[in-house]
């Protein structure tokens, strides 16, 4: 099975410290994924990457920015920490697959507080 | 901009019946539609996905309908258990995306006994 690990389950920082959440998988995946999941609002991605040192913005990138140094591990940082950042942030996994959709394997999440 | 929207928001269901949950999109470049799971406490899990070249896709007690002109698509759970409280949630893509998913909001379902 794979197995998405993220480094912390339960994470407070204060305001306007720099936040590292990291992420590894175990099985020679491609594409990393980082979301956040707020009620009522779904998941929404905040970057992801396709290869190693190769990243993308999602669709909330401000204030968040990410690491892909290994191909087994991705981190998100935030630059700056905000009362608005707080949140379940949730990383995710899967294969390349060509041209083809596949599908994405995820973490348990950490959920992050921003005092 | 939600490109995905899913009702209803929560649901509560009794043993036995079914739970019906609806997703509607707007970008008819997508071409994947998987719905996941989330247990309290876990990350999503897929559950069951589906093409726009097929009109239903059934997996044991979890069915998906398409349907690609009204650009909808539901999750149907027969016989619902209570193992399967969870929050479901819809979502899109298209090829060639690097498998980037476009989620819905997500509908907690509550099956009670």
């Amino acid at each position: 099975d794979v197995k998405v690990t993220q480094s912390s389950r339960y994470l407070v920082k204060r305001t306007g410290e720099k936040v590292f959440l990291e992420c590894v998988q175990d099985m020679d995946h491609e594409n990393m994924f980082w979301y956040r999941q707020d009620p009522g609002l779904g998941l929404r991605l905040i970057y992801f990457s396709y290869d190693v040192k190769m990243k993308e913005k999602g669709d909330i990138p401000e204030g968040y920015s990410v690491s892909r140094e290994k191909k087994e591990r991705f981190s998100l940082i935030l630059e700056s920490a905000s009362t608005n950042q707080t949140s379940m942030y949730l990383c995710a996994s899967s294969l390349w697959g060509g041209m083809g959709n596949q599908p994405q394997h995820f973490g348990d999440g950490t959920r992050l507080s921003i005092l | 901009q939600q490109q995905v929207k899913q009702s209803p928001q929560s649901l509560i269901v009794q043993k036995g019946g079914i739970s019906i949950i609806n997703c509607a999109y707007e970008n008819t470049a997508f071409d994947y539609f998987p719905w996941y799971q989330q247990f309290p406490g876990k990350g999503p899990a897929l559950l069951i996905a589906i093409r726009p070249d097929v009109s239903e896709k059934k997996e044991g007690r979890f069915t998906i309908s398409f349907n690609k002109s009204a650009k909808q698509f539901s999750l149907h759970i027969m016989d619902s258990q209570p193992g399967d409280s969870a929050t479901y949630f819809c979502a899109a893509s298209k090829t060639g995306t690097a498998s980037k998913l476009t989620f819905g909001t997500g509908t907690r379902l509550q099956v009670t006994l």
